[in-house]
């Protein structure tokens, strides 16, 4: 079975340029999560989705971070206009409602450096 | 809100035991989960305890004490690939239902 699937891989912009990143959960998983993770630290959470609901996005920067997630299953997390402060690794994760809820699959994420 | 505390490095040798250590201060608390992350590599699940006590998976355990608001993860017969960081996660039932990750433990093994 496949893991969660991100794109790009890796993404190198200049400041106040756009940036999107395109995320597919496992197959199954309603639950869709934006983590960001800077250099030594843990992962935060940016927003949570159930099925195409945001469900948690109190820590999402909106004015400069948007989300979607059409139909319940793939989504994308844009950045317009990008700071320097942005660069950071982009996690997109999933989890199914069920007996293994508490597991979150993580995808290898989206490396987004500034300059 | 949460918060996690856990040591930011440990070293130790190849064949050794490690523990690495994790308080966490939280309301709603329903279970402590643990990660292991390679450089470069995807956060990946490793434990999951709920309830006091340890729990075992192969060389790695976890263990959770709901009254000290503290849990462990131990790794026996330590081997060279398990140098990564490691995460402890908190879940909670209200607000927020996405884990709420430390800052992570960087386990270097050495020869």
């Amino acid at each position: 079975e496949a893991g969660v699937v991100q794109s790009p891989r890796y993404k190198i912009i200049e400041k106040k340029q756009p940036v999107a990143f395109w995320c597919n959960p496992i197959s199954g998983h309603n639950t869709l999560y934006w983590y960001r993770q800077n250099l030594g630290q843990g992962p935060e959470l940016l927003i949570r989705y159930e099925n195409e609901e945001a469900v948690d996005d109190s820590q999402l920067p909106k004015d400069r971070f948007s989300a979607e997630r059409l139909k319940g299953v793939d989504s994308t997390l844009k950045i317009q206009p990008a700071e320097l402060g942005d660069s950071a690794v982009y996690l997109c994760a999933s989890s199914f409602r069920g007996k293994d809820r508490n597991t979150i699959y993580f995808g290898e994420g989206s490396w987004l450096t500034v300059v | 809100g949460q918060s996690l505390e856990q040591p930011s490095e440990v070293t130790a040798v190849e064949g050794a035991i490690v523990q690495i250590n994790c308080t966490y201060q939280t309301s709603g608390f329903y279970g402590l989960s643990w990660y292991q992350q390679h450089d470069g590599g995807a956060p990946t699940f490793l434990s999951y305890n709920a309830l006091d006590g340890l729990e075992e998976t192969g060389r790695f355990s976890s263990f959770l004490s709901r009254s000290d608001s503290y849990g462990y993860l131990l790794l026996q017969e330590l081997q060279m690939k398990d140098s990564a960081s490691y995460f402890c996660a908190v879940g909670v039932l209200t607000g927020r239902r996405a884990l709420t990750f430390g800052s992570g433990t960087r386990l270097q093994v050495q020869p």
